[in-house]
């Protein structure tokens, strides 16, 4: 089984300029996540997708930072203008199915290394 | 809010000898409580998780972890660290009503002395 793809592995920008990372989840996979994860931290929590619709996106950025899920299967993220503090290891995870008051595993993308300068 | 405190940002240990690391978790409620391991330029892997049940929860790779209530921790054991054990490992914790939304520590990095 193939397991969560992300592309680029690496993205190396200059502040103000914007840019996108793509996530494939496992196939038949309802939810998807973005993760944020910055040096020394745990991941956090952008925006979780139950098919094509959002469920929380409590701590995304708005102003800054958009993603989108348009056909419930990939999804992209955008950062747009990037700050300094925006670079940070940006993760991709895929869980089954959301049922109230169950814990699905999520698994785990490789991460995108976005750098700022 | 739910919140997971790792006890130790570095620990080093010897090959074959004991691996503890440490997770206290803030919650009046019994939560879900999880342990993920990161490898160097991957993603974050499942190692196990607590529910509901028995709380001594074994994982892969021969670690295990036990819910404590009383003394609210999850720490994680290996009884013989092994020189691929050198990753990030992170404790997490989710609500039992929002169970989706999981809760990072800041991680322990764990180094293998040969």
């Amino acid at each position: 089984e193939a397991g969560v793809a992300q592309s680029p592995r690496y993205k190396i920008i200059e502040k103000r300029q914007s840019v996108a990372f793509w996530c494939n989840p496992i196939s038949g996979h309802a939810t998807l996540y973005w993760y944020q994860q910055i040096l020394g931290q745990g991941p956090k929590l952008l925006i979780q997708f139950q098919n094509n619709g959002v469920v929380d996106d409590s701590q995304l950025p708005k102003d800054r930072f958009s993603a989108e899920r348009l056909k419930g299967v990939d999804s992209t993220l955008k950062i747009q203008p990037a700050k300094l503090e925006d670079s940070a290891v940006y993760l991709c995870a895929s869980s089954l199915a959301l049922a109230s008051g169950r814990t699905d595993t999520q698994y785990f993308g490789p991460g995108t290394r976005l750098t700022v300068l | 809010a739910q919140s997971v405190t790792q006890l130790g940002s570095h620990v080093s240990v010897s090959e074959g000898a004991l691996v503890l690391l440490r997770c206290n978790y803030s919650s009046s409620v019994p939560p879900y409580l999880f342990w993920y391991v990161q490898y160097p330029n991957q993603g974050l892997q499942l190692l196990l998780k607590y529910t509901t049940g028995a709380t001594l929860v074994k994982g892969i790779n021969g670690f295990e972890a036990e819910f404590k209530k009383s003394e609210t921790s999850f720490h994680l054991t290996k009884p013989s660290a092994h020189m691929s054990d050198a990753a990030e490992y992170f404790c997490a914790v989710s609500d039992v009503g929002s169970a989706s939304k999981i809760i990072f520590g800041s991680g322990t990095r764990l180094s293998i002395r040969p």
